[in-house]
């Protein structure tokens, strides 16, 4: 198992609600990618943050938003849900330099 | 046309089999190459990591890469029922940008 921890584990929200899920990273890794895993799809990039900043965004609107705290823990936030919205949310951690991302087992978010 | 292509399967095969699980994809900037398996509501757990063409081994697993023609494979050597799963294929462009882009994944089963 990877050192990638996420919580919480499960989430049901109603539209237009507002969720926040959070990602603790390996321990000495620095970078944090969020994705999106819609049912039977691949992972989508959603964005990645590295020391605290944004480094790089997929094609995702600006409901979607997050943080890096200066322990490189993580969250992402989605303002007014939508049912698309429901998904698997991944974080993945790394470290700067090594193209290796470790995944976290996942936040099941639920859009009624 | 999708950056990276892969049969979602399923794919069904008797325990002691080779299996070949394949990607193609359209980007010639993709220069990392990654197999991810993924069990049923768990997160995304790395299996093979290549950087250049030819293949790479580790146990039952053998990684092979051809950027000539943009395709990559997995093969699974004496398959397990433990191997039953989602492969997916991940890859990753050159650079500072750690995104990933992932195929659809392929369902595998296998019967004991």
């Amino acid at each position: 198992e990877t050192g990638v921890t996420q919580s919480p584990t499960h989430l049901i929200k109603t539209r237009g609600q507002q969720v926040t899920l959070r990602c603790s990273s390996q321990s000495g890794h620095n970078t944090v990618s969020w994705y999106q895993q819609a049912l039977g799809q691949g992972p989508q990039f959603i964005f990645q943050y590295y020391r605290e900043e944004e480094n790089g965004r997929g094609n995702f609107p600006p409901r979607f938003s997050g943080l890096q705290f200066p322990n490189y823990s993580s969250e992402l936030n989605v303002n007014a849900l939508e049912l698309d919205d429901s998904a698997l949310y991944l974080c993945a951690s790394s470290s700067g330099g090594d193209e290796t991302q470790y995944f976290g087992p996942g936040t099941r978010l639920l859009v009624l | 046309q999708k950056e990276v292509e892969q049969d979602p399967g399923p794919l069904s095969v008797p325990e002691g089999a080779i299996v070949s699980l394949n990607c193609t994809y359209s980007n010639s900037a993709f220069q990392y190459f990654m197999w991810y398996r993924q069990y049923s509501r768990k997160g995304p757990e790395l299996l093979m990591y290549t950087y250049s063409s030819g293949n790479k081994e580790d146990g039952r697993f053998t990684a092979q890469v051809d950027k000539s023609s943009k395709y990559i494979s997995l093969f699974i050597r004496d398959s397990q029922p433990s191997d039953s799963a989602t492969y997916l294929c991940a890859l990753r462009r050159g650079g500072s940008n750690y995104k990933l882009t992932f195929g659809k994944g392929t369902l595998l089963t296998v019967n004991p």
